[in-house]
């Protein structure tokens, strides 16, 4: 089991291009979420796949932002027309999802989104 | 309006002194998580407590669930430099999937 990984680790882009992130999660775990976080805050949650299903997308996410999880393993994070106030690490996160289950998630490293 | 509040929001010790950090809310929760992030990494879960009044040791870090699962404690001993990082927790409620996070506690351990 190598975890949860997260690619690239970092991008930095100019204001107005697009940018895809890919989170390959554990792979025996169904649930899959994508995260932003800024500086000295925790987690927001911003999507929520359970297998290859989209269950759940944040109001606080703008039509800029899409993501997939095509065959219900990897999942890409897809940001069109960067703004400088996308800068944030995005995580990434599964869980085995389950009757009893706590839910818990493992993270990815993120991916440290900077925008000139 | 979070949901889970998490004091202090940033802590600074001692190397070998011993600390409290505290995660409360007023909603119940059927578990509750406690993570430690390091800069420039993920989340990395330390601890799930689901009963009331549990505790859970983990080396000199010991967790407690509050009575009621309404909120939860983290008492690390004899502190490290390495227990230098963000703290967070995350509850779970019954019938949701989503975990409410908290803001954190930043902790710097110093020597």
């Amino acid at each position: 089991d190598t975890g949860v990984s997260q690619d690239p680790r970092h991008k930095i882009t100019k204001r107005g291009q697009n940018v895809t992130f890919r989170c390959d999660p554990i792979s025996e775990h169904n649930r899959l979420y994508w995260y932003r976080q800024t500086l000295g805050q925790g987690p927001e949650f911003l999507t929520y796949f359970q297998n290859e299903a989209q269950l759940e997308k944040s109001r606080l996410l703008s039509d800029r932002f899409s993501a997939e999880r095509p065959k219900g393993s990897f999942s890409t994070l897809e940001i069109q027309r960067t703004e400088q106030g996308d800068s944030a690490m995005y995580l990434c996160a599964s869980s085995l999802g389950g009757l009893g289950g706590y839910n818990e998630q493992f993270f990815g490293p993120g991916t440290r989104l900077t925008v000139l | 309006t979070q949901l889970l509040e998490q004091s202090p929001q940033f802590l600074s010790i001692q190397e070998g002194e011993n600390l409290t950090v505290y995660c409360n809310s007023s909603s119940v929760f059927s578990s509750l998580q406690w993570y430690r992030q390091e800069p420039g990494e993920g989340p990395v879960l330390l601890v799930t407590v689901v009963t009331g009044g549990e505790v859970k040791k983990l080396k000199r870090l010991t967790f407690q669930f509050g009575d009621a699962r309404k909120d939860s404690s983290l008492h690390i001993t004899a502190a490290q430099p390495g227990d230098t990082g963000l703290y967070l927790c995350a509850g779970l409620r019954a019938g949701n999937y989503q975990l409410i996070w908290g803001a954190g506690t930043k902790l710097i351990i110093k020597p």
